[in-house]
């Protein structure tokens, strides 16, 4: 079935660096864009970054532009994202979502991982 | 932006009875590209409606979704123990797609 697993979380010190991974199954990565999505303890959904289905457009929250790198290896059916100079207000869980539509990058969200928790604290 | 604002914040209900939650978009949402999610606590989303009114894949009929332009509803005919969670809306019309504050369902 489809599937999404996010690894790569943990406790990380503010200006600190961490790499988030998402691995895919049971649909054909290589076709859909891709979202990470965070949500702060007890708060919202906040969307943070999206990249196109072959990696080529991405586009970021402003509240992680230029620190944030969101990437894919759809060789490796993975989404990544890179997380540097990280702040307190950056922790939370982050999901990876799938887009519900081929070759899109602003769509709603089919499938979603079950989240990786990240939390920044000196 | 469109910003979406969810109303009530929290809708007190008994099983069995009618769930009416709103999103009220700050400008229109073009193509009723308009999405609920539910998410039940420690878990992931859960895509229930798109395009404003269509379920998803395996969302019983109890669930619906309506509404256009700024004013949207979903609507859970009859609440079900499994129901009572938190419910997001999400409009994906436009850059950035962002989300409602949503509205925690729980049990009178």
């Amino acid at each position: 079935q489809v599937q999404l697993v996010e690894s790569g979380g943990g406790v990380v010190q503010p200006g600190r660096s961490l790499r988030l991974s998402c691995a895919a199954s049971g649909f054909t990565f290589r076709r859909f864009g891709m979202k990470w999505v965070r949500q702060a303890p007890g708060k919202g959904l906040e969307w943070v970054a999206v990249i196109s289905y072959d990696g080529s457009n991405k586009y970021y929250a402003d509240s992680v532009k230029g620190r944030f790198t969101i990437s894919r290896d759809n060789s490796k059916n993975t989404l990544y994202v890179q997380m540097n100079s990280l702040r307190v207000e950056d922790t939370a869980v982050y999901y990876c979502a799938k887009m519900g539509l081929e070759w899109s990058t602003i769509y709603y969200m089919d499938v979603w991982g079950k989240g990786t928790t990240v939390t920044v604290s000196s | 932006e469109i910003v979406l604002t969810q109303s009530p914040g929290t809708l007190s209900l008994s099983p069995g009875e009618r769930a009416t939650l709103s999103c009220r978009a700050s400008q229109s949402v073009s193509s009723s590209y308009l999405a609920w999610y539910q998410q039940k606590p420690g878990q992931a989303p859960r895509l229930l409606i798109y395009g404003a009114s269509s379920r998803a894949t395996g969302i019983p009929d109890r669930f619906s979704g309506s509404g256009s332009g700024t004013d949207f509803t979903l609507t859970i005919s009859r609440l079900e123990p499994e129901d009572f969670a938190v419910y997001f809306c999400q409009h994906y019309s436009s850059s950035p797609l962002t989300f409602g504050g949503g509205t925690k369902v729980e049990i009178k």
